[in-house]
């Protein structure tokens, strides 16, 4: 089945600094998502993407979906303390398919 | 706050018993989504329902089970429960059109010890 990767599964890093997460897949997708779930929460949705090559903001957040339509990468511009948490990015193939989740990575923001 | 509302948020019970997972999606969503969250596992999709009917089926076990029911609400029953069920269960909904675009509840804790 479709599979999407991300890692590493955990990264550390300092308050104020950027970060970049990617999310590849051996499989062609036509909407990518972000989703960022707090600790005891249910995931929220960040960033969607649609187009191949579209590159959207979202305050200090910015998505891409790549040109192969296999790959996305989500970043985090001036990290603050709230920005920890798991990183979820999804992806949907074509009509009736199911949406297909990463296993995260988990954000730390040192202060 | 997403809309979408589950209950209950924790539940602890021992092997082989069954449960019930109940969760109403936000006002005017037709579709309901439901997602196990283990520790090693991540999200892992278990079934969709749209309107009352299945819609699509991911890695449930035939020992669960689902339904949606007329007001749209939906039920998701774990019955002979071992210690592996033990995970987050999250029930999600979507707006017509926002494919991908799911809206979590805040999920149901279920310990099997």
């Amino acid at each position: 089945g479709q599979q999407l990767n991300q890692s590493p599964q955990s990264m550390f890093i300092q308050e104020g600094e950027d970060v970049s997460m990617n999310c590849t897949s051996s499989s062609i997708f036509n909407t990518w998502l972000w989703y960022k779930q707090d600790p005891g929460e249910g995931p929220v949705l960040l960033i969607a993407l649609y187009k191949a090559g579209e590159l959207t903001s979202n305050g200090r957040l910015t998505a891409q979906f790549g040109i192969t339509r296999k790959d996305s990468f989500l970043n985090i511009s001036a990290s603050i303390p709230s920005d920890v948490g798991i990183y979820f990015c999804a992806g949907l193939g074509g009509a009736n398919s199911k949406l297909t989740f990463g296993k995260g990575i988990t954000l730390s923001v040192r202060p | 706050d997403s809309g979408v509302t589950q209950t209950p948020k924790h539940l602890i019970t021992a092997t082989g018993q069954r449960v019930t997972l109940r969760c109403s999606p936000r006002s005017g969503d037709l579709s309901v989504y439901w997602y196990q969250q283990s520790l090693d596992q991540g999200l892992q999709f278990l079934i969709q329902y749209y309107n009352g009917e299945e819609r699509a089926k991911g890695n449930i076990l035939e020992r669960f089970s689902a339904q949606q029911f007329p007001d749209l609400h939906s039920e998701l029953n774990l019955s002979s429960l071992e210690l592996g069920d033990s995970a987050l269960y999250f029930c999600a909904s979507r707006t017509i059109g926002a494919a991908g675009e799911l809206f979590f509840g805040e999920g149901s804790r279920l310990t099997v010890l």
